[in-house]
């Protein structure tokens, strides 16, 4: 069955230090693995992942993949308060054209 | 407990047609949120039912539009399908409504306008 597992499922820091977040995934076809942060209802794309090794980066914000190990990290810098939000992983399928979300990381950044 | 459930899967409609697009959230959920997946857009938000009542909505035009029934399902739908329409359609189901509620993804359902 394929599955995607994000860990931890809950994570309170202080306002600057660095958070990772992880995402680890047992598909088959893999096509694709999407990070995204939910702050109200609508789910913003932060990064796509296709190949192993390069990072994609984005201000504060960070993301590699490994298909070998199969996992991704989300990497936070000097974390705000406004990165206090749900960010969820995602992978594609070329199989059945599917989408399967992980269940999120709840990330609360205190003053 | 089965997860969330979108029927059909698969739709290839042409344009001007409409079209009805299906969830059934987690049992016990009462939110069910609808998502419009594009490769260059990514995820957008379509609207939030709740209790049967739509209580958030995304900017999409008035062709998109959905209802919710008395056991959680939710159904939406598209009238003058135009081709840009053409995306992976997702529902997702939470407990409660508020944002700090964990949702839950169904597989999606893609529709091809020709």
């Amino acid at each position: 069955e394929d599955k995607v597992v994000q860990s931890p499922l809950s994570l309170v820091v202080h306002e600057g230090d660095t958070v990772t977040l992880n995402c680890s995934y047992e598909v088959t076809n893999f096509r694709s693995l999407l990070w995204y942060k939910q702050e109200k209802k609508a789910p913003t794309f932060l990064f796509m992942l296709t190949s192993s090794g390069i990072e994609k980066k984005s201000g504060r914000l960070s993301s590699i993949l490994d298909k070998k190990e199969l996992f991704s990290i989300l990497n936070i810098t000097a974390t705000q308060t406004g990165d206090s939000a749900i960010y969820l992983c995602a992978v594609e399928l070329n199989r059945d054209d599917k989408i399967i979300f992980g269940k999120g990381t709840r990330l609360h950044i205190l003053p | 407990k089965a997860g969330v459930t979108q029927t059909p899967r698969y739709l290839i409609k042409t344009r001007g047609q409409q079209v009805t697009l299906s969830c059934s959230p987690i049992s016990g959920h009462r939110s069910v949120s609808w998502y419009q997946q594009t490769p260059g857009q990514g995820l957008q938000f379509l609207f939030e039912y709740f209790s049967e009542t739509q209580r958030n909505k995304g900017n999409f035009p008035g062709r998109f539009s959905g209802r919710q029934f008395s056991n959680s399902r939710s159904e939406m739908n598209v009238s003058t399908l135009e081709l840009g329409d053409s995306a992976l359609y997702l529902c997702a189901s939470s407990l409660w409504t508020t944002s700090t509620d964990t949702q839950y993804f169904g597989p999606g359902t893609r529709l091809t306008v020709l």
